[in-house]
C-alpha cells in the first residue's frame, strides 16, 4: 500500500533555532498533503493544507510566517518551524491523499528547550 | 464547530477481552465518521469507516455503527490481542469530495495496551 515518510521522527532544539520537517510519498504522487499537529492530551488538530506548486492554505490561529510549508514536488512537502519557542513544542504528523485515500507519516516529535 | 470527543486512555487489556472505546460527535449536516489506528512508530491507518446513519464499518474484527440518535461511533471488538496494542483516534469529516476526505476532525486518541 501507499506509504507517507516522515523525518525526523524526533527532534531537539534550542530555542531560537528553526527546525524543517519533511513529508514524502514514497510510491504515489500526491497533490495534497496536510499537516497536522497535536499537544499532550489534545486532538489532532490541522494546520494547513499543502498544495503542490501554491501557497499553502493555514488554518486559523496558525502563524503562516511562523510555520513555513514547501510543497516544491508532488513526492515532497516541508514543514519548517522558524525561530521556535518551547511553546511550539508539539507532535508534528503529516498525511498525503492518494485519490480516494489518506495515508499519514509515523510524527514529529518536537521539543524546544 | 464540529468536534470529536472520544474516552481517555489508556485502556489496559487482558488477552482476548471484549474492547470498547467510546467515541461521541457534534457536527452539522451528515459527517462521515472514521476510526484510525497508530501502531508504535508506524503512521495512522484507517481502520474503519461509516459515510452515513446506521452504516456499520468493520475490519479486522473491529467493528463501529454510526448512531446518529446518540451522535456516537463506538469502536468495539470482541476478543482483543496483544497486537491491537496501539493508539487509536476517532474522526469526523464534513467534506466529501469525489470519495476523497478532505478536511478531518480527530478525537485525543486512546491509547489501548493488551496484556498477554
Amino acid at each position: 500500500g501507499a506509504v507517507v515518510s516522515q523525518h525526523p521522527s524526533r527532534v531537539i532544539c534550542k530555542s531560537g533555532t528553526s527546525v524543517k520537517i519533511e513529508c514524502r510519498s514514497l510510491d504515489f504522487q500526491a497533490t495534497t498533503m496536510f499537516w497536522y499537529r497535536q499537544f499532550p492530551k489534545q486532538s489532532l488538530m490541522l494546520m494547513a493544507t499543502s498544495n503542490e506548486g501554491s501557497k499553502a492554505t493555514y488554518e486559523q490561529g496558525v502563524e503562516k510566517d511562523k510555520f513555513l510549508i514547501n510543497h516544491a514536488s508532488l513526492t515532497l512537502s516541508t514543514l519548517t518551524v522558524t525561530s521556535a519557542h518551547p511553546e511550539d513544542s508539539s507532535f508534528y504528523i503529516c498525511s498525503a491523499r492518494d485519490l480516494r485515500k489518506l495515508f499519514f507519516g509515523s510524527g514529529t516529535q518536537l521539543s524546544v528547550l | 464547530g464540529n468536534s470529536v470527543t472520544q474516552m481517555e486512555g489508556p485502556v489496559t487489556l487482558s488477552e482476548e477481552a471484549f474492547l470498547t472505546i467510546n467515541c461521541t460527535y457534534t457536527a452539522t449536516g451528515y459527517p462521515s465518521l472514521f476510526w484510525y489506528v497508530q501502531y508504535p512508530g508506524e503512521g495512522l491507518q484507517l481502520l474503519l469507516k461509516a459515510t452515513k446513519a446506521d452504516d456499520k464499518g468493520s475490519n479486522k474484527g473491529f467493528e463501529a455503527t454510526y448512531r446518529k440518535e446518540t451522535t456516537s461511533f463506538h469502536l468495539e471488538k470482541g476478543s482483543v490481542q496483544v497486537s491491537d496494542s496501539a493508539v487509536y483516534f476517532c474522526a469526523l469529516s464534513d467534506q466529501l469530495y469525489g470519495g476523497a476526505t478532505n478536511k478531518l476532525i480527530f478525537g485525543t486518541g486512546t491509547l489501548l495496551a493488551v496484556q498477554p
